[in-house]
């Protein structure tokens, strides 16, 4: 079936550097991909999405950017603080799945202070 | 944070025993989602409902069921044909359920249900 692969599973940064994640993904029709952060005991919420027809969407300290023909996107976090601190989900679009969002396994990332 | 509510937060069930997890929402969304979290993975979804009256089975259906008679309200029972009941089940709404691909837009979830099997 179709999925999502996210890495790594684990990141540690120090503050104030920047922080990375990749998904890659299977469906080459998928056309939608957000982003997730889940704080330790909370709920994910939504922190920046992208369409496929945009290659890259900057947000204040966050972006990220998607390359379709390599089918994967990237989280880009830049002069990490500690409330960054949280695991993040990526996600796609499966179009041939009824449009169910297929969710990457997750990142926990760690600011180092 | 408010708007989508799931009660208990705890729950502990005997084997051989349902359970229905509440949802609730009053957001006016059209589409509501029941996803399973266990350690180190993502997202699974169960059921999801585009509107009332109607819903789908997702990737991990079997054990589960679903009811959408009000669009505020999507309860889910976890039946004793589920092997593995034990995670945290997490709810989600999203305004949109039908036309234009209802996954475009923002799922906001609830604070989860931890589930436990004893």
């Amino acid at each position: 079936g179709e999925n999502v692969e996210q890495h790594p599973s684990t990141l540690s940064v120090q503050e104030g550097d920047s922080a990375v994640i990749k998904c890659t993904y299977s469906d080459s029709a998928s056309n939608y991909f957000p982003w997730y952060k889940q704080e330790l005991g909370k709920r994910p919420q939504l922190i920046i999405d992208i369409r496929s027809n945009v290659g890259e969407k900057k947000d204040q300290r966050i972006a990220v950017t998607l390359n379709k023909t390599a089918k994967h996107f990237s989280l880009h976090i830049t002069e990490t603080q500690p409330e960054d601190s949280a695991v993040y989900f990526c996600a796609a679009l499966m179009t041939d799945s009824n449009y169910q969002l297929i969710w990457g396994a997750g990142t926990k990332l760690i600011i180092k202070p | 944070d408010g708007g989508i509510t799931q009660s208990p937060k705890y729950l502990f069930r005997k084997e051989g025993q349902n359970v229905t997890l509440s949802c609730e929402q009053n957001l006016n969304h059209d589409a509501m989602y029941w996803y399973r979290q266990d350690p180190g993975q993502g997202l699974r979804l169960i059921y999801y409902s585009q509107i009332v009256n109607d819903f789908q089975k997702g990737d991990i259906a079997e054990g589960y069921s679903v009811s959408r008679e009000k669009k505020e309200s999507f309860p889910l029972t976890v039946t004793s044909a589920q092997k593995n009941p034990t995670a945290f089940y997490l709810c989600a709404s999203s305004i949109s359920g039908l036309a234009g691909g209802f996954s475009y837009n923002e799922q906001f979830f609830g604070p989860g249900t931890r589930l436990t099997v004893l």
